[in-house]
């Protein structure tokens, strides 16, 4: 089993709709989670960390239930912009040092 | 502009043929980290440095060799590439390696062929 789960997509949604993307991790010790946002061809880029009490920045939400060991993206009002891989990434400490364990990633294209 | 740069971009090579791959950051990050991103398997660690002289292996480090001379550096040496290496390869810096929240800054991309 992966340590960190993502559903692949793609996910093809038009333009001002809302979507979601969730994931899971294995680790429950892990300590830090974020949405790194990868443009094709490009590196990834951190979008958002998230907090276990939700945090928003704009359009975007993200959730974190540590009970299930799941979190979640939410983008409203989606734009053309949007269109790129967004990647569960989970930070967990092994020996001194902390590690990211990076999801596969899921795929969102926003259609005109 | 704070950034990480890597060289080259692309290479096409044959097999067992030695490269480097350089990786240069500007922001005076303590932890350089490399990986390779390949479909399906997403991004995996190949080596990382706490500091300069201080490395260690990450998830996939065999065929691979990474030294850390000075704080901006960390070279990734192929000493023998073969085709499996074939990959997305990316260079990655943050500030420290013992908060959790740190943000990882990527450089752009090395696209490696080994036929």
């Amino acid at each position: 089993r992966k340590e960190v789960e993502q559903d692949p997509g793609p996910f093809n949604v038009p333009e001002g709709a809302t979507v979601a993307f969730n994931c899971t991790y294995s680790n429950s010790a892990s300590q830090s989670f974020f949405w790194y946002r990868q443009d094709c061809r490009k590196e990834p880029k951190l979008l958002m960390s998230v907090y276990s009490s939700g945090n928003e920045d704009g359009r975007f939400t993200a959730q974190l239930n540590r009970a299930s060991q799941y979190i979640s993206l939410l983008i409203r009002d989606s734009k053309l912009s949007d269109s790129a891989t967004y990647l569960c990434v989970v930070n967990i400490l092994r020996g001194a040092t902390n590690k990211l364990i990076f999801g596969t990633g899921t795929l969102l294209a926003v259609q005109p | 502009e704070a950034q990480v740069t890597q060289n080259p971009r692309y290479l096409i090579t044959v097999t067992g043929k030695k490269l480097t791959v350089t990786c240069s950051q500007n922001m005076n990050h303590e932890y350089m980290s490399w990986y390779r991103q390949d479909p399906g398997l997403g991004l995996r660690q190949i080596y990382y440095s706490m500091n300069v002289e201080v490395t260690d292996k990450g998830d996939v480090p065999e065929g691979y060799k990474v030294s850390r001379k000075e704080k901006r550096n960390f070279p990734l040496i192929l000493e023998s590439p073969s085709p499996n290496q074939t990959s997305l390869y990316f260079c990655a810096s943050s500030r420290g390696w013992a908060n959790s929240q740190e943000t990882q800054y990527f450089g752009p991309g090395t696209r490696l062929l080994v036929l």
